[in-house]
């Protein structure tokens, strides 16, 4: 099976630019998670959708950023407009089911976001 | 609020030999999950183990093991005969044990490098 696809792999944009990150779960995954790790710091939950609805966004930093999961398929996570300390690796998860025992969690290769 | 500390930001091993991972975590939750994520270079995040809290009996997967010491909140990953394909950031994580599709959360991580 294909696994979580993330892209762009690298995004490169100015202070006050819009970016738009995209996830694409594994096929039938209902549950999506999106995590970001600054520079050398731990990684930090951001969000997590069940199907298209927004089970638990506590961790979104501001009203910057919005995420969205229309049709339960794949997922964008928009930043705008982008500030310095956004800049980071940006990951997305899915799972078949929310018991992990049953159905672990697979990660994407991560989206490098860097603002100048 | 849970927290997970990883105190060595880098680590190295030598080829064949021994190397062990320190991670501590704060929690006031009696179960819970524990884990050990692996991200190698430009590569997706694996699972390399993971830990029941109400299991007394410490976890093992081939070379990785782990030390389980609740009362201490300690969960330090060992990883025996090493390989040159172990070099990758090694991330802590905790899930509670009530929420099942809940959030990790993470570590700062430990840089492993693996000396030839």
């Amino acid at each position: 099976e294909a696994g979580v696809t993330q892209f762009p792999s690298h995004s490169v944009i100015e202070k006050g630019q819009t970016v738009t990150l995209r996830c694409d779960p594994i096929s039938g995954h209902d549950n999506l998670y999106w995590y970001r790790r600054v520079m050398g710091k731990e990684i930090k939950f951001l969000l997590h959708f069940v199907k298209e609805s927004k089970q638990d966004e506590s961790g979104m930093p501001n009203n910057r950023f919005l995420a969205e999961r229309t049709g339960g398929t794949y997922s964008t996570l928009k930043v705008q407009p982008a500030e310095l300390e956004d800049s980071g690796v940006y990951f997305c998860a899915s799972s078949q089911d929310r018991d992990y025992r049953n159905s672990p969690l697979h990660f994407g290769n991560g989206t490098r976001l860097t603002v100048t | 609020a849970q927290t997970v500390t990883q105190s060595q930001p880098e680590m190295s091993v030598q080829e064949a030999e021994t190397v062990t991972l320190s991670c501590t975590y704060d929690t006031s939750e009696s179960d819970y999950y524990l884990f050990w994520y692996k991200q190698p270079p430009s590569r997706q995040m694996i699972l390399v183990i993971r830990q029941e809290a109400y299991k007394q009996q410490n976890a093992t997967e081939n070379r990785f093991s782990v030390n389980f010491q609740k009362a201490a909140k300690s969960f330090s990953l060992k990883i025996s005969d090493s390989q040159l394909g172990d070099a990758a950031m090694y991330f802590c994580a905790y899930r509670t044990f009530y929420n099942q599709g809940g959030k990790l959360i993470f570590g700062q991580g430990t840089e492993l490098s693996v000396k030839p």
